[in-house]
């Protein structure tokens, strides 16, 4: 069995900070993991995935992961956050037929 | 080529009433899967169909909810006899094929409001 913990499901920076939005799994089998992103009154857009291969992954919008199989983690990371970042942000882990997803974390960014 | 379209986006119905929601998956994709989203709570799954089957309907309330993907049309999520707990935005996603690697995406979602 699958399942996601988002760590904060509130989390604030400044314009121009480092946003960091935490992510831990459990998976019984190697895990496919994703991040979406939903703005206001909008379906969920994926920002990137971690399937095989290279465990820090690159998305859209300037936003990378890093797989880390040892702390079961994979952390959502941007270096310099911007105002139209702010939405809510979805970590899952797909097991062979559904996806699961975190509670979501709110992200607010402060002029 | 059109992404996952729900209709409608927005619905209200009156308590006891019945809600019907539509999904048309993108071209080509014959994976439908069901979620439920309430404020704070995230998504939850509801169910898995491909095209005239049911794979996973692990997380359908027993009674009043039901699912289809006929071979013809779009999927259809019903909810008969609704309460005001039912309110909620359910979102429909597709997927090409089945696997744990497959992108699925989603549509914009229906808000279901029962008053």
């Amino acid at each position: 069995a699958q399942s996601v913990t988002q760590l904060g499901s509130h989390v604030s920076v400044s314009e121009g900070a480092l946003v960091l939005l935490r992510c831990n799994y459990s998976s019984s089998v190697p895990p496919y993991l994703f991040w979406y992103v939903q703005y206001p009154n909008q379906g969920l857009q994926l920002l990137l995935k971690y399937t095989t291969g290279a465990t820090l992954v690159k998305g859209i919008n300037g936003f990378e992961a890093e797989f880390k199989k040892s702390e079961t983690s994979f952390h959502l990371t941007k270096p310099s956050a911007h105002m139209s970042d702010a939405a809510e942000y979805f970590c899952a882990v797909r097991g062979d037929d559904k996806i699961i997803f975190g509670k979501g974390t709110r992200l607010h960014i402060l002029p | 080529n059109a992404g996952v379209m729900q209709n409608p986006r927005h619905l209200v119905r009156r308590r006891g009433q019945e809600a019907r929601l539509r999904c048309s998956p993108m071209k080509g994709h014959s994976h439908v899967y069901w979620y439920r989203q309430l404020p704070e709570e995230g998504l939850k799954f509801m169910v898995y169909l491909q095209k005239e089957n049911i794979i996973d309907e692990s997380g359908m309330p027993k009674e009043r909810f039901s699912a289809e993907f006929p071979k013809e049309g779009p999927s259809i999520l019903r909810i008969q006899q609704v309460v005001r707990g039912d309110s909620a935005a359910y979102f429909c996603a597709s997927s090409l094929q089945q696997g744990a690697d497959t992108e699925a995406f989603f549509g914009q979602g229906t808000r279901l409001t029962v008053v």
